[in-house]
């Protein structure tokens, strides 16, 4: 099974604090996105990633970066924590191939509950 | 520019009847189209998915969807809804952007099973 790996599943910071949230896949998947999920609000896409060093923005990159160095890792960076970004943080990955079986299919982590003070 | 619209954040069914769960989608190309499920306190997991092909698709548990290009949907159903059922259901587009596949959901829709 694809295992998709979020290295904190509960945070509390500061306002004005760096944070790093950190995401590894063990599949060779091309494609990986971090969202977050707030209630009535669905999942929000922040960045995604289709290959080392490529990046995309998503729909809320605002307060947000990604660095995706090599492939199976992918880490969401918030400059600068802010009270509205408490939230639930997702990590999926997916690989790509139109119309394979299980292309674009997204495989989660457990994700990340933040919390800033 | 993608979008998914889930009409209802939350449906109420009783246990037996038929669930329908309604998606609309927006998309400039031809689109992959998935439902998603969270059961309490767990991870999303694919319930079905329509990439090409037949436009109508069998999930997991039952569940399925149909495909309908004129009118960009992509309803769930299941005949009869059992207590298990009770989840949150999202909707998602996926299509190529600039570089890679973006896949996008909608706001999602909690379903209540009533015995």
């Amino acid at each position: 099974d694809v295992k998709v790996t979020q290295s904190s599943r509960y945070l509390v910071k500061r306002t004005g604090e760096k944070v790093f949230l950190e995401c590894v896949q063990d599949m060779d998947h091309e494609n990986m996105f971090w969202y977050r999920q707030d209630p009535g609000l669905g999942l929000r896409l922040i960045y995604f990633s289709y290959d080392v060093k490529m990046k995309e923005k998503g729909d809320i990159p605002e307060g947000y970066s990604v660095s995706r160095e090599k492939k199976e890792r992918f880490s969401l960076i918030l400059e600068s924590a802010s009270t509205n970004q408490t939230s639930m943080y997702l990590c999926a990955s997916s690989f790509l191939g139109q119309g394979a079986t299980g292309a674009n299919v997204l495989t989660f982590g457990a994700g990340s509950r933040l919390t800033v003070l | 520019a993608q979008s998914v619209t889930q009409l209802g954040s939350h449906v109420s069914v009783s246990e037996g009847a038929l669930v329908l769960l309604r998606c609309n989608y927006s998309s400039s190309v031809p689109p992959y189209l998935f439902w998603y499920v969270q059961y309490p306190n767990q991870g999303l997991q694919l319930l079905l998915k329509y990439t090409t092909g037949a436009t109508l698709v069998k999930g997991i548990n039952g569940f399925e969807a149909e495909f309908k290009k004129s009118e960009t949907s992509f309803h769930l159903t299941k005949p009869s809804a059992h207590m298990s059922d009770a989840a949150e259901y999202f909707c998602a587009v996926s299509d190529r952007g600039t570089g890679g596949f973006k896949t996008i959901f909608g706001a999602g829709t909690r379903l209540f099973v009533k015995a």
